[in-house]
């Protein structure tokens, strides 16, 4: 059975201090292994895809990274409004397209 | 934004009661997802649409029944509503058939069975 543990549950850091959230998954033959973001009363944000381990992917303040076991997501000098929920979910092969989502790391950054 | 819209929005409704959730969209998207989010399980799907008048089970069906008679639109029907049904739903869209595709989310029904 495909598995994602997301680690955090929640995480609080001061603006400007940047930190990791973890991504663990198993799952046979990944495909792809997606962030998101999501704000309170919203629907999940597309963040980015990573498709291969050592790949690598930036926007702003974010990058995600993966390794065959993990992703992990950096925050880099983060700032209140980065405040939200952030999802990992895990696509296995197969033709459905569906996703597996972990629990989610609320992370909150106080000014 | 993502051309996904999910209507109602907010619906209050009574144990035993049919009700059907509608998500439309506008990108011509194959596939067509219903997920529920609830605290403490995340998000988790209950049924999926592959195309017109092609749908699957997900990991939490029983209870829920989809339709898909046109491209945009992908109806969830909770046949007779429970109390264990009060959830937030989330109607997402795909365009598969690209060799890397992104799924999108709509906003969101809240839902609550009294």
């Amino acid at each position: 059975e495909d598995q994602v543990t997301q680690s955090p549950e929640a995480l609080r850091l001061q603006e400007g201090e940047s930190s990791s959230l973890n991504c663990s998954y198993t799952v046979s033959g990944l495909r792809g292994l997606f962030w998101y973001r999501q704000d309170p009363g919203k629907g999940p944000e597309f963040l980015f895809t990573l498709y291969s381990a050592g790949e690598e992917k930036e926007k702003e303040r974010l990058k995600a990274t993966l390794t065959k076991k993990e992703s992990f997501l950096h925050i880099t000098a983060p700032k209140p409004e980065d405040s939200a929920t952030y999802l990992c979910a895990v696509q296995a092969p197969g033709g459905s397209e569906k996703l597996v989502f972990g629990k989610g790391t609320k992370l909150t950054v106080n000014p | 934004d993502a051309g996904i819209t999910q209507s109602p929005r907010h619906k209050v409704t009574e144990t035993g009661t049919p009700v059907t959730l509608r998500c439309h969209q506008t990108e011509n998207h194959r596939y067509m997802y219903w997920y529920r989010q609830d605290p403490g399980h995340g998000l988790r799907l209950i049924h999926y649409s592959y195309g017109v008048k092609d749908t699957d089970k997900g990991e939490v069906s029983d209870g829920y029944s989809v339709s898909r008679s046109k491209t945009e639109d992908f109806l969830l029907t909770l046949e007779s509503a429970t109390s264990s049904q009060t959830s937030v739903y989330f109607c997402a869209i795909s365009d598969a058939g690209a060799r890397r595709n992104t799924i999108y989310f709509g906003e969101g029904s809240w839902l609550t069975v009294v």
